[in-house]
């Protein structure tokens, strides 16, 4: 069965500190795969996106890596801001298919205190 | 530049009364969906739209109805709400090829409660 399975549910931090968010995915065939940033009471949006043959991508201070022989992907952020405070959502994308295809993670909830 | 827009922000219903959510796009976008969004569940489609005139199944379509009224707008109906449908609906839309083409833009949601 096609999963996406993220860790830790919930992460609490003190601002300007790094962490890193878990994803590990059991989709076949893998086209690619987004890290979505979801504010309270806001639809989700993507962060960054990385396809089979990619091991990092960066966005600002959001770094993802991808390992696609372990099916593992990391989200690190760098010195944490009260913004960053929101749910991650790690997404797989199946190649090809339906466009329906896309599957969720149910997200790694992050909270950035003073 | 709207992006995606659904109305009503929010919404109370008793059961059995019927409503239609509307989203529209203007990223001229083929493909168009509807996830439901509920605690400790994660995002889940209960109907999508590869393009226009086309429509199927998502993995809890149960008590929903879709149409696809044009390229810009995907509504969802609720026929006889169940307070089983209490939940955030989302409204997405995506170029529906590969690789960039699979990025999902969102709408800011819907509050669905069903008393």
């Amino acid at each position: 069965k096609n999963q996406v399975e993220q860790s830790p549910q919930s992460l609490i931090i003190l601002e300007g500190k790094n962490c890193t968010l878990q994803c590990n995915y059991t989709v076949s065939p893998f086209s690619n795969l987004r890290w979505y940033k979801q504010d309270t009471g806001r639809g989700p949006v993507s962060l960054t996106i990385m396809t089979f043959s990619e091991n990092t991508k960066s966005n600002g201070r959001y770094t993802a890596t991808l390992d696609a022989d372990t099916k593992q992907s990391s989200l690190h952020i760098t010195a944490s801001q009260l913004s960053d405070s929101a749910s991650y959502i790690c997404v797989v994308s199946l190649y090809g298919g339906s466009q329906g295809n896309l599957i969720f993670g149910k997200g790694t909830k992050l909270s950035v205190k003073p | 530049n709207a992006g995606v827009t659904q109305t009503p922000k929010f919404q109370v219903l008793k059961t059995g009364q019927s409503m239609t959510l509307q989203c529209a796009q203007d990223m001229n976008h083929n493909s168009m969906y509807w996830y439901r969004q509920d605690p400790g569940m994660g995002l889940r489609l209960i109907y999508y739209s590869a393009s226009e005139g086309t429509t199927d199944k998502g993995e809890v379509p149960n008590g929903y109805n879709v149409s696809r009224l044009n390229k810009r707008e995907f509504s969802l109906r609720l026929e006889s709400a169940a307070p089983s449908q209490t939940s955030v609906y989302f409204c997405a839309s995506s170029l529906g090829t590969g690789g960039a083409g699979t990025e999902a833009f969102f709408g800011q949601g819907t509050r669905l409660t069903v008393v």
